[in-house]
């Protein structure tokens, strides 16, 4: 079963514009990770916030975490066409090496 | 190659065949992950290895599917007597290192098997 939500399943936006995706997860977590997947593709490890992290940056990319909501946001920036993916979080919650749990993903269509 | 390289790209086989899917990681890398993903779905966990060892592959579905990475390199999932639910993209992916637990490393992803079962 998948631990995360993300929200919404689907997103439309104007290349320029700024696209917000979020995430739920239910259980205990150690990080939470976002990937992109192109279509047809594997997936593309984007960023990892750790549980005693709040907000952290990588290029365009902008990742808030609430552990007391048990939920975090990807903000992109300035989106581009070669934006448009599939964007899930996965989380590492087991306390052994047991893989990551996704979610169902947002797919992001950015307009020309 | 630099990356984790998947295959067959695509699979289309019939109810009841045998299928191996096979995944050759970056070199190097200790641990080794599959995961099963539908049409519209996130993907979800199947098995991990450490090297040769099998620790964890309480996501397989059935007796049916099996996997081995029998010299710490590349791995094969194997199903068995296939059925349509069987049908999505099985992805590999791999770490650095091992037994780190709780997703702290990146995973490289490769580009996955597509099965269509018919």
């Amino acid at each position: 079963s998948q631990q995360g939500e993300e929200d919404p399943q689907a997103l439309s936006i104007q290349e320029g514009e700024n696209a917000t995706m979020n995430c739920s997860y239910k259980t205990s977590i150690n990080n939470l990770q976002w990937y992109r997947q192109n279509s047809g593709r594997g997936l593309v490890h984007l960023i990892l916030i750790r549980s005693n992290e709040r907000e952290k940056h990588s290029g365009r990319l902008r990742v808030t975490l609430d552990t007391s909501k048990k939920s975090s946001s990807l903000l992109i920036t300035a989106s581009r066409a070669a934006d448009t993916a599939s964007y899930f979080c996965a989380t590492g919650s087991g306390g052994g090496a047991d893989g990551l749990t996704f979610g169902k993903g947002t797919h992001l269509i950015i307009q020309p | 190659g630099a990356g984790v390289s998947q295959s067959p790209r695509y699979k289309v086989a019939k109810r009841g065949q045998d299928v191996a899917l096979r995944c050759d990681p970056i070199s190097g890398h200790v641990s080794l992950f599959w995961y099963q993903q539908a049409l519209g779905q996130g993907p979800e966990f199947l098995t991990y290895f450490q090297n040769e060892a099998q620790l964890d592959k309480s996501g397989l579905p059935s007796d049916r599917f099996f996997a081995e990475r029998p010299e710490g390199s590349v791995s094969t999932l194997k199903i068995q007597r296939t059925q349509q639910e069987d049908s999505a993209v099985y992805l590999c992916a791999s770490t650095e290192g091992g037994g780190v637990g709780w997703g702290e490393e990146t995973q490289y992803f490769g580009p996955g098997t597509r099965l269509l079962v018919l």
